[in-house]
Order: C-alpha cells, then structure tokens, then sequence
C-alpha cells in the first residue's frame, strides 16, 4: 500500500488478556517507531527498530509491553496481561532512512485500545 | 512525560485569519518538527526546522524557533475549515536515543 497501515484499528481487551498489534510500514522504509498516545495528549515514544534490530526500547512503560520486527518489515507490538492504564491509540511511524535523525516520519492510523 | 508544551490549548478561529500556535521544550535539540492531526488523516508532518535555523516557510505556514528561549511558533496563515485538527510540535533530543518528545498539542478549529 501506498502509506502505514495498523490493524485491528479497535481493539477491546479484557484486563488481563493479551493483545497484539500489527504495523505493515511503507515498503522499503529502514526506520519504524512506534508510539502511544493518550486520550488528549501528544504522541509518547516506546520503541525503536532499524530494521530488524531493535535500537531504542527506553520508552516501553513495563516489561509487559514487547515490540519485534524479525524480517525487518511488519512489526508486532505485544502486551501482556493488559491493564486499564494501557487504555490508549498505539501508532506505528516508519521512515525511509536508517538514521532517523531529522527525517520525517509516516505515521499509520493507529490501534485503539480499550481495556475493559 | 512530555517535554513539549503548545500553548495555547485550544484556538477557535474565523476561517482567513491567522491562527498562531507555541511550543516549548526543555532541553537542548537536533531539530524540531510540527505535525498535524486529525480524525481523517492522523498524524502527518508539516515542517522540519534545525537547530541552526531561525525561519521556515512552506506554503501557508510559517515556524520560528528561538533555541535561547527554547520555543517555537507555527503560524498558519489566510486559515481554512480544513486546518481544523490537533496540532504538535515533535523535538529530536541529541542524545544517545532515537526518540522524539511530542508535545500536547493545540486543537485548532477554524470556523467557516
């Protein structure tokens, strides 16, 4: 596809269960990020990969949240046992280049999560 | 957290006025960046600035970035229903990370 794409585009989880999201990043883009946001706030940073590698992982709130990205391309972010805290739209961004830095990102539309 | 905040928080505004927005940040940068958001289309970039830069122009949009007072501005001029969305300022921290710093956003309605 022409841009990002991110499925389920909704999500509802019972507290407890796991969930996983999907991110498809535009193809041949070498950096892919993603981010959680809030209800009325901005973007918050949770992991970075340069295909396959996984270079910045500072921003995951608990070692319930993992991300992958084994071939390079789709990227799975994963949360177990999921709490009302993670109630949220998870965004998947990618970028052409391998250095990230002052590069614009694309962003896909995002999963809402809702954790009942 | 956040480093970022946009003031103000929210804007309402008659569509061809001016609609100005500011963002401040906290520590020092590599580059600061807006991006707009809406229900239909997400997040999209707008405009990059440097560090190094002062001024940027790109179509309607106008952005200042003032690293001594760690703010920037992004003025949307001659404003349409369209603009209406969320707008962030996002900042590349040079650090030994590759993470951006969004800030909250101003929520921008341009009234027809």
């Amino acid at each position: 596809g022409a841009g990002v794409s991110q499925s389920p585009r909704y999500k509802v989880a019972k507290r407890g269960q796991d969930v996983a999201l999907r991110c498809d990043p535009i193809s041949g883009h070498v950096s892919l990020f993603w981010y959680q946001q809030a209800l009325g706030q901005g973007p918050e940073f949770l992991t970075y990969f340069q295909n396959e590698a996984q270079l910045d992982k500072s921003g995951l709130p608990s070692d319930r949240f993992f991300a992958e990205r084994p071939e390079g391309s789709v990227s799975t972010l994963k949360i177990q046992r999921t709490q009302q805290e993670d109630s949220a739209v998870y965004l998947c961004a990618s970028s052409l280049v391998s250095t990230p830095r002052s590069n614009e990102q694309f962003f896909g539309p995002g999963t809402r999560l809702t954790v009942l | 957290s956040q480093q970022g905040e946009e003031d103000p928080q929210a804007l309402s505004i008659q569509e061809g006025e001016n609609a100005t927005m500011n963002c401040s940040y906290k520590t020092s940068i590599n580059n600061l960046q807006w991006y707009r958001q809406n229900s239909g289309r997400g997040l999209v970039h707008l405009i990059l600035i440097r560090s190094n830069e002062r001024e940027k122009h790109s179509g309607r949009l106008r952005v200042t970035l003032d690293t001594s007072k760690k703010s920037s501005s992004l003025l949307i001029t001659a404003s349409r229903a369209a603009d209406t969305a969320s707008y962030f300022c996002a900042t590349e921290v040079p650090s030994g990370t590759y993470k951006y710093i969004f800030g909250t956003g101003t929520r921008l309605k341009v009234l027809a």
